[in-house]
């Protein structure tokens, strides 16, 4: 299976901060990479698509990128809505693999 | 609109089977896509189980592959599954989803149901 290692596990950060959770694949993966915002007792949902593409009705300050097997979610002005989980996951191969999440708190 | 819902027991003896329904409304599970189900651990991290596609074939995590089973019954729009032999490892929130490996992988959801496998 692929690894995908997900970091930070947690986080605090302040409103209006720049914030940026990554994920590293164990191999190769190309764009094949979404990530998940999770708000407590809701179902997933999509945020960025194929690494970097930015999914219907998604604030713009989201923002995905790939540096090699580095894959970024930014979240260019942090807002109060956005606290939640944030669950990145391949789907270049079977099974498809989620990274460990990250909390991401208020300060 | 795609809504999904799940629906099952909340509490299962270790060494039982755990059994749970999504319910699909808004889409014809028949017409298209693959049909998932997906776990939430204490802790954060998330496991895909498998799907049925439209087409009734199945796919399964190899991890799970001897204990979980995924069916469907196309007249009621609904998909099961079926995880047998549970142990307290397996206590998770469950959810459907629709996709598996797609432009969108996993583009609705249902809102999840606890599961704790407990005697």
């Amino acid at each position: 299976d692929i690894q995908m290692t997900q970091s930070p596990s947690s986080m605090s950060a302040s409103l209006g901060d720049r914030v940026t959770i990554t994920c590293q694949a164990s191999q190769d993966i190309g764009n094949n990479l979404i990530w998940f915002q999770q708000k407590p007792g809701k179902s997933p949902r999509p945020m960025i698509y194929y690494a970097t593409n930015l999914a219907n009705g998604v604030p713009s300050r989201f923002s995905g990128s790939r540096s090699g097997s580095d894959y970024s979610l930014t979240i260019s002005s942090l807002e109060s809505e956005d606290m939640a989980d944030y669950h990145c996951l391949q789907y270049k191969q079977y099974p498809p693999t989620f990274g460990g999440g990250t909390k991401l708190e208020l300060k | 609109e795609i809504q999904l819902q799940e629906s099952g027991p909340g509490l299962v003896k270790p060494s039982q089977s755990l059994s749970l329904t999504c319910s699909v409304t808004g889409y014809t599970i028949t017409s298209g896509y693959d049909w998932s189900w997906i776990r939430k651990f204490p802790g954060n991290k998330m496991e895909w189980m498998g799907y049925i596609s439209y087409s009734g074939s199945t796919n399964y995590n190899p991890s799970l592959k001897s204990r979980i089973s995924i069916t469907r019954d196309t007249s009621k729009n609904q998909f099961f599954l079926q995880l047998n032999s549970v142990t307290t490892e397996d206590t998770a929130t469950y959810y459907c989803a629709r996709g598996a490996m797609m432009v969108i992988p996993f583009d609705y959801w249902g809102q999840g149901v606890m599961v704790t496998v407990s005697s």
